[in-house]
């Protein structure tokens, strides 16, 4: 069964220092996305992403953030000058036209 | 601001028994619901979802009802099984492609044997 695939599955970074989190989105897959939970609370709508560009983002998506899709297979996210309260587990999802969402099993990162 | 809401944060059933774990939203806009499964360390895995122009769906021991009118949404599993013990999402969106989802807090299930 096709699955999304995110490496690392942990991170451990000083605060202030940048941080990339990667994903492999299942192959046929138009939509991406950026999911985080932080530890005890909900997953959290981060960044949606479609034809090179983002779709759609929420507050939490500032300036410290970005995405890129560098090429044909990987869909990355950027986290500048990291801060202690960036530590969650960050998802990253793909859908395909019809809206069907499989997530990654996720990357922890730990900003200490 | 909880569009979607789970309110019990825990259930424990006995194996065989009924689980029904439930959820509310507040948004008239949501017309596509789903829940997700998750074990520590993973991500979420989709179980089943439902539009908002049905008020049931079934898929083996699974089935989620919907009613619209009360904004409230249920995920019935029977029998629980021991291998259901995980937390439960209840998530939400509308059908159109690249939409987002809104999760609630989640619940866990334990299911005793």
């Amino acid at each position: 069964e096709p699955e999304v695939t995110q490496t690392p599955s942990h991170q451990v970074t000083q605060m202030g220092q940048e941080v990339i989190l990667r994903c492999v989105p299942i192959s046929n897959h138009l939509y991406f996305y950026w999911y985080r939970q932080i530890l005890g609370q909900k997953v959290e709508f981060l960044v949606s992403f479609y034809n090179n560009e983002i779709s759609e983002k929420s507050e939490i998506f500032d300036d410290q953030f970005s995405v890129e899709r560098p090429d044909g297979s990987n869909f990355t996210l950027k986290i500048r000058s990291t801060k202690l309260e960036d530590s969650a587990m960050y998802f990253c999802a793909s859908s395909d036209h019809r809206g069907g969402y499989t997530f990654g099993s996720g990357t922890r990162l730990t900003v200490v | 601001d909880q569009q979607v809401k789970q309110n019990s944060p825990s259930l424990s059933v006995q194996e065989g028994r009924i689980s029904i774990l439930n959820c509310d939203y507040t948004n008239s806009m949501f017309d596509y619901f789903l829940w997700y499964k998750k074990y520590p360390a993973e991500g979420p895995t989709f179980l089943i979802s439902i539009s908002s122009i049905k008020d049931k769906n079934e898929d083996g021991r699974f089935t989620v009802f919907l009613n619209k009118s009360a904004k409230h949404l249920s995920l019935h599993i029977v029998p629980s099984q021991p291998g259901d013990s995980a937390v439960y999402f209840c998530a939400a969106g509308d059908t159109g492609a690249n939409s987002k989802l809104t999760f609630g807090k989640g619940i866990t299930l334990s299911v005793r044997p």
